[in-house]
């Protein structure tokens, strides 16, 4: 069974483009969850989502950023007109279902190796 | 306001101690923790968990303490090895309704032969 897997694992872009970070959940898994690592930190929320529904998006700056995971294919994170702040590592993470849905077990959120975003 | 942080940013153990890393946290309403172990360049590997209606688990070599009077939980790694060397995140989850998690700054753990 293949784990969370994300793309470009580096990804370099000049400041105004588009960053465009795909990430593909573990098999069976319907919850995506996007984080932002700086250097020598820990990772901060940003969004969750559902298939084709966004649950929490708290964590996610209100302009430039927005998120989907499409009924098919894997969950994007969009970045528009990037600029030098924007450099991190982005993580996805997913887990089979929701805390919410069960009392009697915890899904444990599976991380992926992260996209690398550098701003030039 | 919530709050998780880490006693020690760095430790420093020799092969074959045992290792104890801290961690601290605010927000009581929590009741659910996991402890990640992060490699150089890689994303963060699930440990253990633990939820708040338990003050102890065990996993390989790992076992996880939960003291809710004072907010604390820490991670025990027995018989700390080369391999072990990485940075260590505590996470708590305090929303029963998004899941999302809230990360301590991490504590680097230096295995030396």
């Amino acid at each position: 069974n293949a784990g969370v897997m994300q793309n470009p694992r580096h990804l370099v872009r000049r400041r105004g483009q588009e960053a465009r970070l795909r990430c593909s959940p573990m098999k069976g898994h319907s919850h995506v969850y996007w984080y932002r690592q700086l250097p020598e930190e820990g990772l901060k929320f940003m969004v969750y989502l559902q298939k084709e529904n966004i649950i929490d998006e708290s964590g996610m700056p209100k302009e430039r950023f927005s998120a989907e995971f499409p009924k098919e294919g894997p969950s994007i994170l969009r970045i528009q007109q990037v600029v030098r702040g924007d450099s991190a590592a982005y993580f996805c993470a997913s887990s089979p279902r929701s805390r919410g849905q069960s009392s009697l077990s915890t899904d444990t959120q599976y991380f992926g190796p992260g996209t690398r975003l550098t701003v030039l | 306001g919530e709050s998780v942080g880490l006693h020690l940013p760095t430790l420093s153990v020799q092969e074959g101690d045992n290792s104890i890393i801290n961690c601290a946290y605010s927000n009581s309403a929590s009741d659910y923790f996991i402890w990640y172990k992060q490699e150089s360049g890689k994303g963060p590997q699930f440990i253990i968990d633990i939820r708040s209606n338990m003050d102890k688990r065990q996993g390989q070599r790992v076992t996880v303490l939960l003291n809710k009077t004072v907010k604390h939980l820490s991670l025990q790694i027995a018989a700390t090895q080369p391999g072990d060397s990485a940075v260590y995140f505590c996470a708590e989850n305090d929303d029963y309704n998004t899941d999302k998690l809230i990360f301590g700054t991490g504590t680097r753990l230096q295995v030396f032969p």
